[in-house]
């Protein structure tokens, strides 16, 4: 157990719907990140947060946002979904330079 | 470009046969090299971080290793259960994300 959670494990949506995908990172850490994985991609860094505030971003399509509250969780908000954004989305924090990943949100838009 | 390249793609060993994964890999600046291993389904497990040209950390069967352009993940008398996905991910200086490789998929037949 890495010790950041989370939630949901498993959704299932329609093509144009709008979820968000809630993240609890190790206790005290302060870097939050989201990574995309599928099938044909391998692991994509999305964006990055520290305590707070956006401090690195990756290939993060416009019709995805995310933000860090004050007690360091985060979300990720995914619109307008579209049959390609089917993918396992993880969460991951760090307080130093070793990065600790979630299990993961399975996304499945159909 | 940053890029990290594994190979080979998938392995298939017989239990206690020994081998090599390797990372090769093109930054502008690294600062550090991680190894990851992930089961279907689940979030990438952190394994070793690796900082500098002749470092080596062990783990168990695990062996990792860094030069300046690639790192390799010896596996020695490997079980069925190291059956997983390796992956490699460098750390650029400068920048807050890693950069991962496309994995490979190691099968260990008892």
């Amino acid at each position: 157990d890495s010790g950041v959670t989370q939630t949901p494990k498993h959704l299932i949506t329609a093509t144009g719907q709008r979820v968000t995908l809630r993240c609890s990172p190790r206790s005290g850490d302060l870097s939050v990140y989201w990574y995309q994985q599928s099938l044909d991609q391998g692991l994509q860094f999305l964006i990055q947060y520290y305590n707070g505030e956006e401090r690195a971003k990756g290939n993060i399509l416009e019709r995805f946002s995310a933000q860090q509250f004050p007690d360091l969780h985060s979300e990720l908000n995914l619109s307008s979904l579209e049959l390609g954004d089917s993918a396992l989305y993880f969460c991951a924090s760090s307080a130093g330079n070793t990065i600790y990943f979630g299990e993961g949100s399975w996304l499945t838009v159909v | 470009e940053d890029q990290v390249t594994q190979s080979p793609e998938a392995l298939r060993l017989q239990e206690g046969e020994s081998s090599s994964l390797n990372c090769s890999y093109t930054v502008s600046g690294l600062r550090g090299l991680f190894w990851y291993r992930q089961d279907p389904g689940k979030g990438p497990e952190f394994l070793f971080t690796l900082y500098s040209a002749g470092e080596e950390k062990e783990k168990e069967r695990l062996k990792a290793t860094l030069t300046k352009k690639e790192s390799f993940l010896h596996i020695t008398a490997p079980k069925p259960e190291d059956s997983a996905t390796y992956l490699c991910a460098v750390l650029i200086q400068g920048a807050q994300k890693l950069v991962f490789g496309q994995g490979t998929r190691l099968t260990i037949n008892p």
